[in-house]
């Protein structure tokens, strides 16, 4: 089945500065990349996905980017505020309609942002 | 606006006995899942759903079950509860195969 991996497990940046979280991915014929935001006591939230007719993707401060070939995925924030401090998933999924039943995640990335 | 509510939020059980946590969308989605969120391992998919009367398992079902008698509901049965399953529960819905999931806030259960 699919395997995700997901780094950095923490990172920790300055406000107003960038930050770079990257996953790779095992299964080559996944196709559905989703980022999931999420901020203590809730449940993840949906903050921007790609698919793998795309390389790049990008939503006001938030990017990403795709590299089929080399089997990984980036979620890029530019100037980093408080309220980007959260956990981050990536998640991969072979199947065509990008179902949950295929979806696979990533442990997480705990953004913080430094004042 | 449409949502989808866990309960309870929090949720203490002894080794043994059968819990029950509640999943309610008013998404009018057909598709629902069970995650389990724990340390080092991420969200981790438990049971799923395509409509009413559907069930499938998922990564990790053994011990847990699931029954879908509407299109609103998803509860989620810990048989005999155990130590093990001590995490924090996530449900989520979707409208259809290829659209985002919608998560709830979760239940935090702790089996003693």
């Amino acid at each position: 089945g699919e395997n995700v991996e997901q780094h950095p497990s923490t990172l920790s940046v300055q406000e107003g500065d960038s930050a770079v979280i990257k996953c790779t991915y095992s299964d080559s014929a996944s196709n559905y990349f989703p980022w999931y935001k999420q901020e203590l006591g809730k449940g993840p939230q949906l903050i921007i996905d790609i698919r793998s007719n795309v390389g790049e993707k990008k939503d006001q401060r938030i990017a990403v980017t795709l590299n089929k070939t080399a089997k990984h995925f980036s979620l890029h924030i530019t100037e980093t505020q408080p309220e980007d401090s959260a956990v981050y998933f990536c998640a991969a999924t072979p199947y065509s309609g990008g179902g949950a039943d295929g979806l696979t995640f990533g442990k997480g990335t705990h953004l913080i942002i430094q004042p | 606006d449409a949502e989808i509510t866990q309960s309870p939020r929090h949720k203490i059980t002894e080794t043994g006995r059968q819990v029950t946590l509640a999943c309610h969308q008013t998404w009018n989605h057909n598709n629902m899942f069970w995650y389990r969120q724990d340390l080092g391992h991420g969200l981790r998919l438990i049971h799923y759903s395509y409509g009413v009367q559907d069930t499938n398992k998922g990564e990790v079902s053994d011990g847990y079950s699931v029954s879908r008698s509407n299109t609103e509901d998803l509860p989620l049965t810990l048989e005999s509860a155990a130590s093990s399953q001590t995490s924090v529960y996530f449900c989520a819905s979707s409208e259809m195969v290829g659209s985002p999931l919608h998560f709830g806030n979760g239940t935090r259960l702790t089996v003693t």
